[in-house]
Order: C-alpha cells, then structure tokens, then sequence
C-alpha cells in the first residue's frame, strides 16, 4: 500500500528554523497536509493544499512541495511547537494515507 | 463554533462490539463527508472511515473493513461507527472528524476533530 515517509524525530533551538519532510511518490498528483499532534489533545490541521494555512495558525507555519517531497518549515520556533507532526495525503479508491509521524523536540 | 462529541467509548474483549457515537454542532452536518480516524498508544494517526454529507459514499481502511461500519443520522446531527469483531489492535483513540472539503464525496483532509473515544481490546 502507498505510504509517506517522514523522520523519526528533528530537534532545534528556539528562535531556529526547522524544516519537516514528508516523502511519497503520488505527491506530485495529491495535496499534502500537515497536522500537530500534541499530547492530551486532538491533532489540529495546520497546512492544507500543500501550501494554505486555515485562520488561527501562526505564520511562522509554512508548507511547500517539490516534486514527491512535501516540507513544512517553521520559522523562529517557539517552544509551544514542540509536537508530533503528521503528513496526510491521498491514497487511491477515496482512502487516506498518513505519515508515520516526527516528533519534534525544541531544545 | 463548530463541536464534535464523541461517546461510547470503552473496554471490550476481542471479538466484541462497541459503537461510537459523534454529536456534532456548529454546521450544517449533512454538507459535510465525516471521518473516524484512530490512533493506537505509542503508534500514528490512521484513517478508519469516511461517509458522505448524504451517506451514499463510504470508504474503509482495508484494517477495518468488513468488521466496522460507519453511518449517520443527519436529521439528528450525529456520526456513528459500529465496531465488530474487535482486536487486540483496535485499541486506541477513536476520532470523529469532520472533512474540509465540501466538494468531493470522499475524505480529503480534517480541519475540525472532536477530543476522541478511548477503545481497549483486551482479554
């Protein structure tokens, strides 16, 4: 089955930009999306259609994508970022396909 | 505001039953696919079901078909899954969803989720 791969886990300084990716081979014909997942809580949609942000999520929350690599960057991360970060993409026959999932750590 | 509630949640043995429950509030509930998405402890998010604004279209997980079958009452804004033959790896927080994209009759992607239902399998 089709999957989407992402690191394990990424770590960075406040105040740094960290770049998450999210690799799979029918994202050039699929939008990604991005979602925060923090414990306790339900995960919140931060990036749709590979690059849109929805009212409420903080700038400093981008999404782009290049060929079959899907990237959500975070510019001057805030300690409150640390999270799990879920990729979402389409698979085939209206079913759904997420990534493993990153964890980020902010040092 | 929109509100999603999920209930029925709980502890079952492997090969029972168990069915949730998702009022939902704060939109128009029959414009919108609806979704269950499960996470297991420690593991990622995975997609179960999703079921069109007039519950014509449904779509499984290949993990859950055939033992879970999602429907919906619009008339009383409410989403259920019901979950047979349960396993030992159907434990986990069950979510209800709510589609972002009005267009399609198959799940897209989730802007809206409810807190979620706890489910145990276990002996």
């Amino acid at each position: 089955s089709y999957e989407l791969t992402q690191p394990p886990s990424v770590s960075v300084s406040p105040g740094q930009t960290v770049r998450i990716t999210c690799s799979g081979d029918r994202l050039p014909k699929e939008y990604g999306y991005w979602y925060q997942k923090k414990a306790g809580q339900a995960p919140k949609l931060m990036i749709y259609k590979d690059n849109e942000r929805p009212s409420g999520v903080p700038e400093r929350f981008s999404g782009s994508s290049s060929g079959t690599v899907f990237t959500l960057t975070i510019n001057g991360v805030q300690t409150e970022d640390g999270a799990d970060y879920f990729c979402q993409s389409l698979d085939t026959n209206g079913t759904v396909v997420f990534g493993g999932g990153t964890k980020l750590t902010v040092l | 505001e929109v509100h999603l509630v999920e209930s029925g949640g709980g502890l079952v043995e492997p090969g029972g039953s168990l069915r949730l429950s998702c009022g939902a509030s704060g939109f128009t509930f029959n414009s919108y696919t609806m979704n269950w998405v499960r996470q297991a402890p420690g593991k990622g998010l995975e997609w179960v079901s999703s079921i069109s604004g007039s519950g014509l279209y449904i779509y499984y997980a290949d993990s859950v078909r055939g033992r879970f079958n999602i429907s919906r009452d619009n008339a009383e804004n409410t989403l259920f899954l019901q979950m047979d033959s349960l396993r030992v790896e159907d434990t986990g927080i069950y979510y209800c969803v709510r589609d972002g994209n009005t267009i399609v009759v198959t799940a897209d992607y989730f802007d809206f989720w409810g807190q979620g239902a706890l489910v145990t399998v276990t002996s």
